[in-house]
């Protein structure tokens, strides 16, 4: 069965202060993943998506990274408004179906 | 503005209701997705269509039901048979399913509690 798991859970920064979020994932025949930011109250925001080890993303203070196990999410000096939980998710390899597996997110707050 | 509207965004269900959580989009999706969120959890999906007038049970549709007779309406119904319903929901679209990768866009949620 396909997992994924984010660690840490929660992670509190100082402004201007970099860190990286991680996603391990185990999945028979990864076709993509996905980091979703997600505001409270809301729904999920794309971000980024990676198909294949070694590819990277970028976005602002976001770069996001893909090896054959594992995702992260570097953030680089973080502001206040990067505040938000960010969700790791995989697509299954299912015939007729985008089937996505997500993990249960990692809840960032960053302080002025 | 094209996009994923859920109504309405807050819900009570008295015991032994069903309700209904509405999600339209106009992106021109031919896919669409429920999901349930519980605190400190992963989304879970619940049901979801790759093309109108046709749907699949997700990992957890026990106490739920969908139909799919337009291309831009995805509702879900709450039964009664649901016994813990209190969750944020969300609906979600993509452009396609099956081989596409393309990633799957959001409405705001609907959250549901019990009175």
């Amino acid at each position: 069965e396909d997992q994924v798991t984010q660690s840490p859970e929660a992670l509190r920064l100082q402004e201007g202060e970099s860190s990286s979020l991680n996603c391990s994932y185990t999945v028979s025949g990864l076709r993509g993943l996905f980091w979703y930011r997600q505001d409270p109250g809301k729904g999920p925001e794309f971000l980024f998506t990676l198909y294949s080890a070694g590819e990277e993303k970028e976005k602002e203070r976001l770069k996001a990274t893909l090896t054959k196990k594992e995702s992260f999410l570097h953030i680089t000096a973080p502001k206040p408004e990067d505040s938000a939980t960010y969700l790791c998710a995989v697509q299954e390899a299912i015939q007729g179906a985008q089937k996505l597996v997500f993990g249960q997110g990692t809840r960032l707050t960053i302080n002025p | 503005d094209g996009g994923i509207t859920q109504s309405p965004k807050y819900l009570f269900r008295k015991e032994g209701q069903n309700v209904t959580l509405s999600c339209e989009q106009n992106l021109n999706h031919d896919a669409m997705y429920w999901y349930r969120q519980d605190p400190g959890q992963g989304l879970r999906l619940i049901y979801y269509s790759q093309i109108v007038n046709d749907f699949q049970k997700g990992d957890i549709a026990e106490g739920y039901s969908v139909s799919r007779e337009k291309k831009e309406s995805f509702p879900l119904t709450v039964t009664s048979a649901q016994k813990n319903p209190t969750a944020f929901y969300l609906c979600a679209s993509s452009i396609a399913g099956g081989h596409s990768n393309q990633p799957q866009h959001f409405g705001d949620g609907t959250r549901l509690s019990i009175l």
